[in-house]
């Protein structure tokens, strides 16, 4: 069974500052994608960036990068130059790219908070 | 851009009655999906659907619950006899296999 786990319930950091969320999944599969979700107070889920297991090389999209390490199972997200709409629930999530279902896994969520 | 479109967006409804929760995925998407998240919580696959037919469901998606792809582009979710407990954002995704999936907005489901 596939699980994720957010170690961090609550983060909180001054506008411009950077910030890492922490996420960790176990899995048996080899291939995978992993994923990060941003859940603003509109509760819209909006797709930050994703990560596919057979890259070495973390993703990165614009100020939104990702620390990926596999033999450790651990695919944290960073963002730099925090701004105040930044603010939101982030879930990580894990996909079987080996199933044709396409079902998706997530964490608990790390409510993000930025501050002046 | 194309996007995952849900209606309503917030559905007030009496415990004990039936509800149907609208959405119409991206139009070359071949899966799609019911999610939920009560407040607070952490967001729950409740099934996926593929080939006009559930390929996946899990332990709550029970027999108060139905799903339906009635004429091509739209794809329902309906939940029979509601329950205080049912009240949640449902939020629908589609995605092709093996990529990323695209959410709706979300229906905020309130029982009363």
């Amino acid at each position: 069974a596939q699980t994720v786990t957010q170690s961090q319930p609550e983060m909180s950091v001054q506008e411009a500052e950077t910030v890492t969320l922490s996420c960790t999944y176990d899995t048996s599969e080899n291939n995978y994608y992993l994923f990060w979700y941003k859940q603003p107070p509109s509760r819209q889920m909006i797709l930050v960036i994703r990560q596919e297991a057979y890259k070495q090389q973390n993703a990165t999209e614009n100020r939104f990068s990702v620390n990926f390490q596999k033999a450790a199972k651990s695919f944290s997200l960073k963002i730099s130059d925090s701004q105040l709409g930044d603010t939101a629930m982030y879930f990580c999530a894990f996909i079987d790219r080996g199933s044709t279902l396409g079902r998706l896994y997530f964490g608990r969520g790390t409510q993000l908070t930025v501050w002046p | 851009e194309p996007e995952v479109t849900q209606t309503p967006s917030h559905q007030v409804t009496q415990m004990g009655q039936e509800v149907i929760l609208r959405c119409v995925p991206i139009s070359n998407h071949l899966y799609f999906y019911w999610y939920r998240q009560i407040l607070g919580q952490k967001v729950e696959f409740l099934v996926s659907f593929y080939n006009n037919e559930i390929s996946e469901k899990s332990e709550i998606f029970d027999d108060q619950f139905s799903v339906e792809r009635p004429d091509g582009s739209n794809f329902t979710l309906k939940i029979r006899s509601t329950k205080l407990e049912d009240s949640a954002m449902y939020f629908c995704a589609s995605g092709q296999v093996n990529t990323e999936a695209f959410f709706g907005q979300g229906t905020r489901l309130t029982v009363v």
